[in-house]
């Protein structure tokens, strides 16, 4: 399996561009969260979806920001415009919660991140 | 959402040497993962752990779900275990908490 794909790896923007972050789940899963590290607060969760439909955004951080999972197997991250404070790594996870129980399997995938720095 | 606290924060040893690393978390959970973030940044999975106690390798964990705390031990720990572990738990099965990590360094 080819694990959880983000592009790009890298992405140095100025302020008040746009940035589009994009996020490749392994085949199958049926979650997709977004999550952001920075050194000020850790590791954080941004929106997550289940099965193609955000179900919790109240981690996005403002309106420049928006997330979409038009497909299964795609979604997109975008910063819109850009400010120097979202400079973090940006990552994009997955899981198969088996049978939809809330005790079942679910183990998440994480991706390699993005490196977002703006300028 | 549920409160995941790590200890000890930052961890030197000397290669060889053997270490416990702390999880406490403030509620019930279905979910506590264990990570290793590596130098280029990447999250690496080491134990989906909610309960009970599992090994691979030089790395063991043991989650005691009723106190509320898990501990990931190291043994004959190697420069290449150096890096960031996280400690990562939901309660509602759905997007994980995660603590501060403790920042391992593994000396020659």
């Amino acid at each position: 399996d080819a694990g959880v794909i983000q592009s790009p790896r890298h992405e140095v923007t100025e302020m008040g561009q746009e940035v589009t972050l994009r996020c490749k789940p392994i085949s199958g899963h049926d979650y997709l969260f977004w999550y952001r590290q920075t050194m000020m607060r850790g590791l954080e969760l941004l929106i997550y979806f289940n099965n193609n439909v955000p179900i919790d955004d109240s981690g996005m951080p403002e309106d420049r920001f928006s997330a979409k999972m038009p497909n299964a197997s795609f979604s997109t991250l975008k910063i819109q415009p850009s400010e120097p404070r979202d400079s973090a790594v940006y990552f994009c996870a997955s899981n198969n919660r088996a049978g939809g129980l809330p005790h079942s399997y679910n183990e998440q995938f994480f991706g390699p991140g993005t490196r977002l720095t703006v300028l | 959402g549920i409160q995941v606290e790590q200890s000890p924060p930052d961890l030197i040893l000397q290669e060889g040497a053997n270490s416990t690393l702390r999880c406490n978390f403030s509620d019930s959970v279905n979910n506590l993962q264990w990570f290793h973030q590596n130098p280029w940044g990447q999250l690496i999975n080491l134990f989906y752990i909610p309960s009970g106690t599992k090994q691979n390798g030089r790395l063991s964990a043991t989650t005691v779900a009723t106190e509320r705390y898990s501990l990931l031990y190291i043994s004959s720990s190697q420069t290449t275990d150096s890096g960031v572990y996280f400690c990562a738990a939901s309660n509602s099965g759905y997007a994980l908490n995660f603590g501060k990590g403790t920042s391992l360094l593994v000396t020659p």
